[in-house]
């Protein structure tokens, strides 16, 4: 098993440009989230989705859109980049009840 | 609402010795559980330990253990003979029972003295 896998590992964006954040999970989880990592302030909760075709908001979602097509794929796309989302992006999948298993993180830099 | 506070943003601890890491939380629900996550200078976050707000025993993981204090609502963290391997931040985080949304503290850094 690759756990929870994302990509890419680092990126650079100019403000205004758009991305997508991949994330896939190969452990036939139902739950996949969406955390960002700054300084100072743990990990807070973007997006998640409970099943494929279903989603819903967390506690930071402007500016971030999800989609969940299937039950491995969580992409997390950054619609117009600001300078306020250079931060580190972890996703994480889990069962019903158990803990999260994350993927590797991927730092982003929007200048 | 919930709320995670870990009030230590830095510990220091001798190699060898035991450490309590701090965690309190703010729940009006009665059925949740508790997590500890490692994060390593590498980035990665490792999950380290559970607990349940209806287990009866504190959580007990090799060199980890859980000190569940449910009226005090803490659930501080206790490594026992620290090694320099343990420098790292430490996450305290919650979710109720049944819930979808799992909610984290700021973090402590711990650092390992040799």
């Amino acid at each position: 098993n690759a756990g929870v896998t994302q990509t890419p590992k680092f990126q650079v964006l100019k403000t205004g440009q758009s991305m997508t954040l991949q994330c896939a999970q190969d452990m036939n989880h139902e739950y996949m989230s969406w955390y960002r990592q700054d300084p100072g302030m743990g990990l807070r909760l973007i997006h998640y989705s409970v099943g494929a075709g279903i989603t819903d908001q967390g506690e930071v979602p402007n500016g971030y859109n999800v989609s969940r097509s299937t039950t491995e794929d969580f992409p997390l796309r950054l619609l117009s980049a600001a300078p306020s989302q250079t931060s580190v992006y972890f996703c994480a999948s889990r069962r019903t009840s158990d803990e999260q298993f994350f993927g590797p993180g991927t730092r982003l830099t929007v200048l | 609402a919930q709320k995670i506070t870990q009030t230590q943003p830095g510990m220091f601890v001798q190699e060898k010795e035991a450490v309590t890491l701090d965690c309190t939380y703010d729940t009006s629900d009665q059925s949740y559980g508790l997590f500890w996550y490692k994060q390593p200078s590498s980035g990665e976050m490792i999950f380290l330990i559970y607990q349940g707000s209806y287990d009866e025993q504190n959580a007990t993981e090799g060199r980890y253990s859980l000190n569940f204090q449910k009226a005090r609502k803490s659930a501080n963290l206790v490594i026992s003979a620290s090694q320099l391997g343990d420098s790292a931040m430490y996450f305290c985080a919650m979710r109720y029972t049944g819930g979808f949304k799992t909610i984290f503290g700021a973090g402590t850094r711990l650092f390992v003295k040799a």
